[in-house]
């Protein structure tokens, strides 16, 4: 049951170029959606977040782009830099509960 | 440090065996979550507790099982291991209700051989 699908398992893009990280989900009735990022060895950390009531939220170079009518969220990060590079999760819930998380998506920004 | 502590950080055992694993939350934090992370797979919910009481159940299997102390740590006890129980199992924390991101500890990386 993969209500959160993160389809392209990697990403490389140059170093100053834009990044965008895709996700699609199922469930309608999410209210929350989120981006962690994942360093090995570590526990995913809290990038970014948007409610169903919102279309975009930014946070410095961070975007969240949600299309609810296509169940299609987006992370834009502009401009990517070496240290982005880690695994970036997509996650939804319905009120903070019982959240979601997709596959994955492993980028690489190189220098 | 996320303030979320998962102990052990390692954990080899053998097939058939039980083990536990714990989990302090973030100071002030009700809610208790569980991940299972395989190779290459993504974080699999398995379950939630909410100051002491399961608010929400995810892909746990009947071998496992949780629960939430007064204190509020919690543990996940899983038995008759099986080798494809090898992973990394994250326990996160949250204020609980409301639209907050989750707060991860580093997770215990459990092999069965």
């Amino acid at each position: 049951d993969q209500q959160v699908k993160q389809n392209s398992p990697s990403l490389s893009v140059q170093e100053g170029r834009i990044s965008i990280l895709n996700c699609d989900y199922t469930n309608s009735m999410f209210d929350y959606f989120l981006w962690y990022k994942k360093y090995p060895a570590e526990g995913p950390t809290f990038l970014i977040s948007i409610s169903s009531i919102k279309d975009k939220n930014e946070d410095g170079r961070f975007t969240v782009f949600l299309n609810k009518s296509a169940k299609h969220l987006s992370l834009h990060i502009v401009p990517s830099q070496p240290g982005d590079s880690a695994v970036y999760f997509c996650a939804a819930s319905v009120g903070n509960n019982d959240m979601r998380f997709g596959a994955g998506t492993r980028l690489t920004v190189k220098p | 440090d996320s303030g979320v502590t998962q102990t052990p950080k390692h954990l080899i055992t053998a097939t058939g065996q039980r083990v536990t694993l714990r989990c302090s939350p973030r100071s002030g934090d009700l809610s208790v979550y569980w991940y299972q992370q395989s190779l290459d797979q993504g974080l699999q919910f398995l379950i939630q507790y909410y100051n002491g009481e399961e608010r929400a159940k995810g892909n746990i299997l009947e071998r496992f099982s949780a629960q939430q102390f007064p204190d509020l740590h919690s543990e996940l006890n899983l038995s008759s291991l099986e080798l494809g129980d090898s992973a990394l199992y994250f326990c996160a924390s949250s204020p609980g209700g409301g639209a907050y991101g989750y707060t991860f500890g580093s997770g215990t990386r459990l092999t069965v051989v």
